[in-house]
């Protein structure tokens, strides 16, 4: 069964770095998305990207924040210069275009930032 | 503001036995309500909702939405230990908001043996 993929699981990094999550979708999917996480609260989103550009982004998302889709299959998401407030899970997702479909998500990347 | 609220946050119960948990939710656009089961990591999905009245069953997990009271109750019966995670409650916006998602807090299930 298809599935979407996310590398790498868990990344350590120090404030200020620059940190880049990947995300391979279900290939025939054309909606795509980043959710995050913060340890015990509720999922967050942050973007949805169709047709090749950001249709949505959350408050949470802002200039420190980038998404692209360099290749046609990865879907990744950039945080320029971290903080620590931005250690959480990061989920993808993606969904295909009918109507019965729904939101498919990776397995995560943890996100510590000492 | 569009808000999913869900209750209660946490539950204990012993295996075996029948739980609900409920899910209200104030949102523009409403397109589906579904229901996501969250173990160690990803949300896995459970349900789509979209009618209002028509009973979704899988195994011993049934959901039902209530459009009229802008509701949705999750059942499982016969609770294993396995049942034992976070489920969340999520309505969906249409394709021209992209199908985005707006998100309960969770109902954080542990079912004792």
């Amino acid at each position: 069964e298809p599935e979407v993929t996310q590398t790498p699981s868990h990344q350590v990094t120090q404030m200020g770095q620059e940190v880049i999550l990947r995300c391979v979708p279900i290939s025939n999917h054309l909606y795509f998305y980043w959710y995050r996480q913060i340890l015990g609260q509720k999922v967050e989103f942050l973007v949805s990207f169709y047709n090749n550009e950001i249709s949505e982004k959350s408050e949470i998302f802002d200039d420190q924040f980038s998404v692209e889709r360099p290749d046609g299959s990865n879907f990744t998401l950039k945080i320029r210069s971290t903080k620590l407030e931005d250690s959480a899970m990061y989920f993808c997702a993606s969904r295909g275009r009918s109507h019965t479909d729904t939101q498919y998500f990776g397995p995560g990347t943890r996100l510590t930032v000492l | 503001e569009d808000k999913v609220v869900q209750s209660p946050l946490s539950l204990v119960v012993h295996e075996g036995d029948t739980v609900t948990l409920n899910c209200s939710y104030e949102v523009t656009n409403f397109r589906s309500l579904l229901w996501y089961k969250q173990e160690k990591k990803a949300p896995t999905f459970l349900f789509m909702l979209t009618s209002s009245g028509i009973e979704k069953k899988s195994g011993r997990l049934s959901s039902i939405l209530d459009k009229k009271e802008l509701s949705s109750i999750l059942n499982i019966t016969a609770t294993q230990t396995g049942d034992s995670a976070i489920y969340l409650c999520a309505v969906e916006r249409p394709w021209d908001s992209n199908y985005q998602l707006i998100w309960g807090a969770g109902t954080k299930l542990i079912i004792k043996p």
